[in-house]
């Protein structure tokens, strides 16, 4: 088992590009979740899904939009990204309610 | 709202014990969980604390009181790689397994 992986590990934008971070797990789990981490700060939750199809705003939402297509890959996009939005992203997952959530290795993003 | 105290640094020397505190104001919450991350890597679980009392696992032990909204972790045997940071999160009654992070303590093992 991989676990959770993410993609890419590091990514340079330009104020107002897009992208997309890739989460992906295979262990079958219904709950994905998508974090920030900034220095000296705890992880923030941006968005979540309980399970395929569906998507929830967390604590930080705004300037992030997710898809959760297929239950194994959640998806979070910056549609026009700012330099405040410079952090490092996790993805996380868990099996269900009351259990371990399983980090990703994380995305480093640098917006000028 | 949700808020989570930790102290932000904490040194000890190699074999030595060390506690890490956290105190929360939640207006609800399932339990206590702590979290352990390296430089440049991924947090990793710990411990939960579902339950008032200690939970033991290894080296590490992990405690709550709800009547004093309080949690510790508890390092024993302190190992050089045991230097990193340590995050508790209260698990959110959300119904999706939710999780809110502390800001998290530095520790740092000293020979």
């Amino acid at each position: 088992n991989a676990g959770v992986t993410q993609t890419p590990k590091f990514r340079v934008l330009k104020t107002g590009q897009s992208m997309t971070l890739l989460c992906a797990q295979d262990m079958n789990h219904e709950y994905m979740y998508w974090y920030r981490q900034d220095p000296g700060m705890g992880l923030r939750l941006i968005h979540y899904s309980v399970g395929e199809g569906t998507t929830a705003k967390g604590e930080v939402p705004d300037g992030y939009n997710v898809s959760r297509l297929k239950k194994q890959n959640f998806l979070l996009g910056l549609e026009s990204a700012a330099p405040s939005q410079t952090s490092v992203y996790f993805c996380a997952s868990s099996f269900g309610l009351e259990e371990t959530q399983y980090f990703g290795p994380g995305t480093r993003l640098l917006v000028l | 709202g949700q808020s989570l105290e930790q102290p932000s640094e904490v040194t000890a020397v190699e074999g030595a014990i060390v506690q890490i505190n956290c105190t929360y104001q939640t207006s609800g919450f399932y339990g206590l969980s702590w979290y352990q991350q390296h430089d440049g890597g991924a947090p990793t679980f710990l411990s939960y604390n579902a339950l008032d009392g200690l939970e033991e696992t290894g080296r590490f032990s992990s405690f709550l009181s709800r009547s004093d909204s309080y949690g510790y972790l508890l390092l024993q045997e302190l190992q050089m790689k045991d230097s990193a940071s340590y995050f508790c999160a209260v698990r959110l009654p959300t119904g999706a397994n939710n999780l809110f992070f502390g800001t998290g303590t530095r520790l740092t093992v000293i020979p």
